[in-house]
């Protein structure tokens, strides 16, 4: 029961134009959502969250948007840079878990 | 300030044989998760700890077992290695478990080879 969706394994874009990561989700417990970013024989690194009491937060180029009724969050990086190819991971938790829920992750490729 | 050390970062066993991972977290630090990453899976959450004790695990086989010594370090076990025990293993650790301000940091990973 994978309760955390990323269903595009992959995303190409120009350098310089808006990269947009989708993320679902069907737990309604889950209150707390990050975006990670991962590079090749490196650990995950987080990039930016966001609590389900919000339905935005931003962090420089980086935007995340939750639609909790729709149970999606995305995350906007405005502009795209080369330096931003990596794995992107969205992840859930539910307070007082202290489990992480992860999804797949999508491949973004930004292209010079 | 330091971050999160994971050792060994490759390791390759055999069938049968058994494992031990090992995670040291930030200072101050005293939760510590482990997950396991296998390609087309993500990060698959295997089990927290929190002063020595288990607050939550994931759903893997009792061959998957963990620990935390009282300077937060963590260890986890794999026993019976089967060959879809392949995988890289990461540690994240956080100052009471995340949420909130409270950001999970992770180590590079241990990738495991199971021949």
């Amino acid at each position: 029961d994978q309760q955390v969706k990323q269903n595009s394994p992959s995303l190409s874009v120009q350098e310089g134009r808006i990269s947009i990561l989708n993320c679902d989700y069907t737990n309604s417990m889950f209150d707390y959502f990050l975006w990670y970013k991962k590079y090749p024989a490196e650990g995950p690194t987080f990039l930016i969250s966001i609590s389900s009491i919000k339905d935005k937060n931003e962090d420089g180029r980086f935007t995340v948007f939750l639609n909790k009724s729709a149970k999606h969050l995305s995350l906007h990086i405005v502009p795209s840079q080369p330096g931003d190819s990596a794995v992107y991971f969205c992840a859930a938790l539910t307070s007082g878990t202290y489990k992480y829920i992860f999804g797949t992750g999508t491949r973004l490729k930004v292209l010079a | 300030k330091a971050g999160v050390t994971q050792t060994p970062r490759y390791l390759i066993k055999t069938r049968g044989q058994q494992v031990t991972l090992s995670c040291s977290p930030i200072s101050g630090h005293r939760s510590v998760s482990w997950y396991q990453q296998t390609p087309g899976q993500g990060l698959q959450f295997l089990f927290e700890y929190f002063s020595e004790t288990q607050r939550n695990k994931g759903n893997f086989p009792g061959r998957f077992s963990g620990r935390q010594f009282s300077n937060s370090r963590s260890e986890m076990n794999v026993s019976t290695l089967e060959l879809g025990d392949s995988a890289l293993y990461l540690c994240a650790s956080s100052l009471e478990g995340g949420g909130g301000t409270d950001t999970q940091y992770f180590g590079p990973g241990t990738r495991l080879t199971v021949l």
